[in-house]
């Protein structure tokens, strides 16, 4: 049973990088047809669609977000990473790390079925 | 301001039905497969409903989703306690500018 596990600072100041990592357990991260999201969540609101990677390196990013983005994945560690720069407090919220059903040739066929249990990140001086 | 509409809110008693529709249009919703997530009161979400109408295993049968025309729904009967969650629709939208997954903004189900 693949398991997915997000970690990262839980403070990070304005204007600088937020960092996350995703550590897959159960099942390698190179195996089987599927991209690694991520998703967050401010506090008493709705889910929002971050990015995702595919094992090839193929990335979509959330134009509202796309140039601060960058999504890149270890294969070596069996983990993937998030990094946001520039952010700003309407950056604080639950970050979710998930698997996602799907491959580059058939971009738009896409849903995400394993999800971690989230990390909260607070941006604040 | 989500593109997928959904009531911010519905409520049922125990045993009942409910319907949760999502809206969309023909960039997303009218061409892709929909698929629904439950989200308990401080965890993670979790998919109820893949491919439109597809449960993964593990998923009761009350659970069930349609998709028809610009609009996806999502159905639960029997309903129980344990129901009371936070449910949100998702699906790729390809418009002119841009190609992205979207969420719905989520209703709340509460069970009276």
């Amino acid at each position: 049973q693949v398991q997915l596990q997000e970690s990262g600072p839980g403070l990070v100041k304005p204007s600088q990088t937020l960092s996350l990592t995703c550590t897959v357990s159960g099942g390698s991260i190179s195996s089987g047809s599927y991209y690694w999201s991520w998703i967050r969540q401010p506090a008493g609101k709705g889910l929002e669609w971050i990015g995702r990677i595919y094992i090839s390196g193929s990335t979509n990013y959330n134009p509202s977000l796309k140039s601060r983005v960058t999504i890149s994945v270890d294969t070596s560690k069996n983990q993937f990473s998030l990094k946001l720069s520039s952010v700003t407090a309407a950056d604080t919220a639950v970050y979710y790390c998930a698997r996602g059903h799907g491959t580059p040739m058939y971009y738009y066929y896409f849903y995400m079925d394993v999800w971690g249990k989230g990390t909260t990140v607070t941006v604040s001086s | 301001q989500s593109v997928l509409t959904q009531p911010p809110s519905v409520s049922a008693a125990p045993g009942q039905k409910v319907t949760i529709s999502c809206s969309g249009s023909s960039s997303n919703i009218g061409n892709n497969y929909v698929s629904w997530y439950q989200q308990l009161p401080g965890t993670a979400p979790k998919l109820l409903i893949y491919d439109d109408n597809k449960r993964p295993s593990g998923i009761p049968d009350r659970f069930s989703g349609s998709r028809s025309g610009t609009s996806a729904t999502l159905g639960i009967t029997g309903l129980q306690t344990g129901d009371e969650a936070d449910y949100y629709c998702g699906t790729w939208d390809s418009n002119l500018s841009a190609s992205n997954w979207v969420f719905g903004g989520g209703t709340k189900l509460t069970v009276l």
